[in-house]
């Protein structure tokens, strides 16, 4: 079974803090995405990304950057973090068989 | 108009019961379709891929209508246990290849 582990399951972050958020699969797929979902707006696509050092803006990148180093790793990362992105965030790995999601990281922006 | 619309509900439904969710999309483009599951505060699972043809999965019934672009998830003989979000998915190729969730369906069955 394809697995994908996101680092954190809550955090608590301060205003203007720098956040990181990992995510690592071990399928050896190339595609992964990074997701926020918010009550009554479902999934939004934050980034994702095709390949090492690939890197592609979903609907919703403001705020917000990734990594790719390694294609089992994609992080994201908060710049300067702000109440507004108090939210589950969901990483997903995807092949063949659909979508992986992690057990996402529930962070709160205080 | 969204790309992918749902019903959010909630549906609230009898053990036993059968129950449809629909799901409507705007894109002609769409090629393949998904129902996934998401249960509180967990991370959304692939419940059943949707077929032009229609397919079964035990209680589960997905189907396809191209023509007025809709697909149908239909629960047969309803258990506490599929108490769940049901959400969506419509994968688009339109210029390269875009993955839409719907923002789901939520479902509660009573005992």
């Amino acid at each position: 079974d394809v697995k994908v582990t996101q680092s954190s399951r809550y955090l608590v972050k301060r205003t203007g803090e720098k956040v990181f958020l990992e995510c690592v699969q071990d399928m050896d797929h190339e595609n992964m995405f990074w997701y926020r979902q918010d009550p009554g707006l479902g999934l939004r696509l934050i980034y994702f990304s095709y390949d090492v050092k690939m890197k592609e803006k979903g609907d919703i990148p403001e705020g917000y950057s990734v990594s790719r180093e390694k294609k089992e790793r994609f992080s994201l990362i908060l710049e300067s973090a702000s109440t507004n992105q108090t939210s589950m965030y969901l990483c997903a790995s995807a092949g063949a068989g659909g979508y992986t999601f992690g057990s996402g990281t529930r962070l709160t922006v205080v | 108009r969204k790309e992918v619309e749902q019903d959010p509900g909630p549906f609230n439904v009898p053990e036993g019961a059968t129950v449809a969710f629909n799901c409507t999309y705007s894109n002609s483009a769409s090629q393949s379709f998904f129902w996934y599951r998401q249960d509180c505060r967990k991370e959304p699972k692939l419940l059943m891929s949707v077929y032009s043809s229609g397919n079964e999965d035990g209680r589960f019934t997905a189907q396809l209508n191209r023509a007025s672009q809709y697909i149908s998830l239909l629960i047969r003989d309803s258990k506490l246990s599929d108490s769940a979000t049901y959400l969506c998915v419509v994968n688009m190729a339109t210029g390269g290849f875009k993955t839409i969730f719907g923002a789901g369906t939520r479902l509660f069955v009573k005992a």
